[in-house]
């Protein structure tokens, strides 16, 4: 069946360009999640969406950063006037169950990613 | 915030070879997963657990909450084996809702 789809998968951006980053979960998953993941270290985890709802973004670095699941299924991460620190691979991950405790016990299931470069 | 710590930070061993990562963390967790990061970025999730131990083909993983601390082994390892190995975890006092992981294991078995 079909998992977790991301585009663009690469993505080169001038510095101060915004970009919008697009994440397709597996139908029927309630959980969305982006991390993002600089080059060497793990991801770290940005924002959370059960359904259209954005329960937890606190991992945004910025208020340049923006996410939206208006449906419920896909996702847009969206940059604002991007800068060379944002260069990083963005995953997008889904799950079948809402919020704790019960996605606990089900896996996150990962997308591709999107290689993002600001120049 | 959830601490998570990875050891060692890479290794290299020969085919055959019995590797072990271990994981540590530094609060209570409601889960941890054991995920695979091949080079171009996939993720694919291992194992999930949360208590004991699992066991899958040439993979094992075990955890012990007490000590915060949880393994991967792998058994009879080969080349195909080559990947970052990352340990994540599920905090359990209603803090950020996604995972927190390490900075993985980078692995290279060699024939």
């Amino acid at each position: 069946g079909a998992g977790v789809s991301q585009s663009p998968r690469y993505k080169v951006a001038k510095r101060g360009q915004d970009v919008a980053l697009r994440c397709d979960p597996i139908s029927g998953h309630v959980s969305l999640f982006w991390y993002q993941q600089a080059l060497g270290q793990g991801p770290e985890f940005l924002t959370y969406f059960q359904n259209e709802a954005q329960l937890d973004k606190s991992g945004l670095p910025s208020d340049r950063f923006f996410a939206e699941r208006p449906e419920g299924s896909v996702s847009t991460l969206k940059i604002q006037r991007t800068q060379q620190e944002d260069s990083a691979v963005y995953l997008c991950a889904s799950s079948l169950q809402g919020r704790l405790p019960a996605w606990t016990k089900y896996e996150q299931y990962f997308g591709p990613g999107t290689r993002l470069t600001v120049t | 915030k959830n601490e998570v710590e990875q050891s060692p930070q890479n290794l290299t061993a020969q085919e055959g070879e019995f590797i072990t990562i271990n994981c540590s963390y530094s609060v209570g967790i409601s889960a941890l997963h054991w995920l695979q990061q091949h080079p171009g970025g996939g993720i694919v999730s291992l194992f999930m657990l949360s208590s004991g131990k699992k066991k899958h083909g040439r993979l094992i993983a075990t955890i012990n909450i007490q000590e915060k601390h949880s393994s991967l082994h792998i058994t009879a390892s080969h080349p195909r084996d080559s990947a970052v190995y990352i340990c994540a975890v599920v905090d359990s006092g209603g803090g950020a809702d996604g995972l927190t992981f390490g900075k993985g294991t980078h692995l290279i078995i060699q024939p």
